[in-house]
Order: structure tokens, then sequence, then C-alpha cells
């Protein structure tokens, strides 16, 4: 099947912990996204990857980095610098240019 | 900066009956797309339609339909025949063709399907 999945669904996080959420696309798309919904809102951009090896930050990217070392995977870490990582955490990818598909999301929490 | 503004937080409508989601936006550009995307209780964002900005028919597929007046700048969803499957939150959203592709969101739409 292609498509997006995300790993985990849901994702419990310690004080001062770092965390990593995991997105991988068998789409053969260049390009990747992170985006955060917090409760009542619209999604905003952490991240996003055009092409391996290279990656942008968003409006949020604070508290947050990433990798892209394959063009199928873009992992996500929520550093322990967040101070209010709760939110739900969404993947998507696209040709350049064109639609963004999105996975169906990991849940963070903190403990 | 580009912005999307949806002023309806709720809305509902009868099973099998035709509801109408608002979207506004604002952008200096000329060349972009427009999209509605649904959310369900899953939280998976679907893709419900596009509209590319240079085409000025609009955009339908199946039961679902926009209204693109791109001098008002205005994208609105029409969904006829409602189903009880149909009950989600709705996003509209803008990106601009010519940039790294990140997309703008609205605070969203939650529309409710009564039996």
């Amino acid at each position: 099947d292609g498509g997006i999945t995300q790993s985990p669904k849901y994702l419990f996080r310690k004080e001062g912990q770092n965390v990593t959420l995991s997105c991988e696309q068998n789409l053969n798309h260049d390009a990747m996204y992170w985006y955060r919904q917090d409760p009542g809102q619209g999604l905003r951009l952490i991240y996003y990857s055009q092409i391996v090896n290279d990656f942008q930050k968003g409006d949020i990217a604070e508290g947050y980095s990433v990798s892209r070392e394959k063009k199928e995977s873009f992992p996500l870490t929520v550093t322990s610098a967040q101070k209010n990582p709760t939110a739900f955490y969404l993947c998507a990818s696209s040709r350049l240019g064109e639609t963004q598909y999105f996975g169906p999301g990991t849940r963070l929490l903190v403990l | 900066a580009q912005t999307v503004t949806q002023s309806q937080p709720e809305m509902s409508v009868q099973e099998a009956e035709t509801v109408t989601l608002s979207c506004t936006y604002d952008t200096s550009e000329s060349d972009y797309y427009l999209f509605w995307y649904k959310q369900p209780p899953s939280r998976q964002m679907i893709l419900v339609i596009r509209q590319e900005a240079y085409k000025q028919q609009n955009a339908t597929e199946n039961r679902f339909s926009v209204n693109f007046q791109k001098a008002a700048k205005s994208f609105s969803l029409k969904i006829s025949d409602s189903q009880l499957g149909d009950a989600a939150m709705y996003f509209c959203a803008y990106t601009y063709r010519g940039g790294n592709n990140d997309m703008r969101f609205g605070a969203g739409t939650r529309l409710t399907v009564k039996p």
C-alpha cells in the first residue's frame, strides 16, 4: 500500500526528555512537512524539507529538530526546550509544489 | 503574510440537505492553490477538494463543490445531500505555487449532521 505512516500513535514525554516522532512515506514524494495542531485550532508548520539533507524552519520551529537522511523518512524530535509540547502532530508529503497528503498523526502528551 | 479565515466555528445541517462553509484568504500573489481538508474524529486529514487559482471553473468532486471568487478572495465549500459521514472539522488552506509549498490553514469549521 502506498501512503504515509506515523508512529507511535500516542507518545508520552517526561519532563526534560527528548522524544522522536517517526514519519515515513512510500509515495516517492520529494517534500515532507511537520505540522502541529492544538485543540480548536488549525495546523501550524514546524519544519519542512524539499530535498534530502536539507530542511527549513517553519513558523514554530523553536524546541524542535528534524533530519532528512533518506527521501522516505523525516523524523521530528521534540526537545526539552519545547516547554508546551502537548499537541497533535501531523506529517505530510507532496511532490514539489503540489498537493500535500497527510499521515494519521501522533498524539504527544506530557507526564 | 498570507492568512486564511474561517468565520464559522460551527455549522449544522440536516441529513440530505445542503450546507455551505465559508473561507476568505488574503494574498498578494496571483498563482496559488486553495484546498478544503476534512478531519473526522480519527483526526486524519483528508483532502476534499482543490482549486487552482488560474482556473476560472469551480472545482467539483461528487457531492462537494466550491464557489471560488478570486477578486473577493473567497473560497466556500458546498456539500450537497449531506450524509452522517460528512460530520467532521473542515479546514480551508492556501499555498502559493511559486514558494516553498508551506500551507496556511484556517481555524476550522465543525460540521454536525443531524439525522
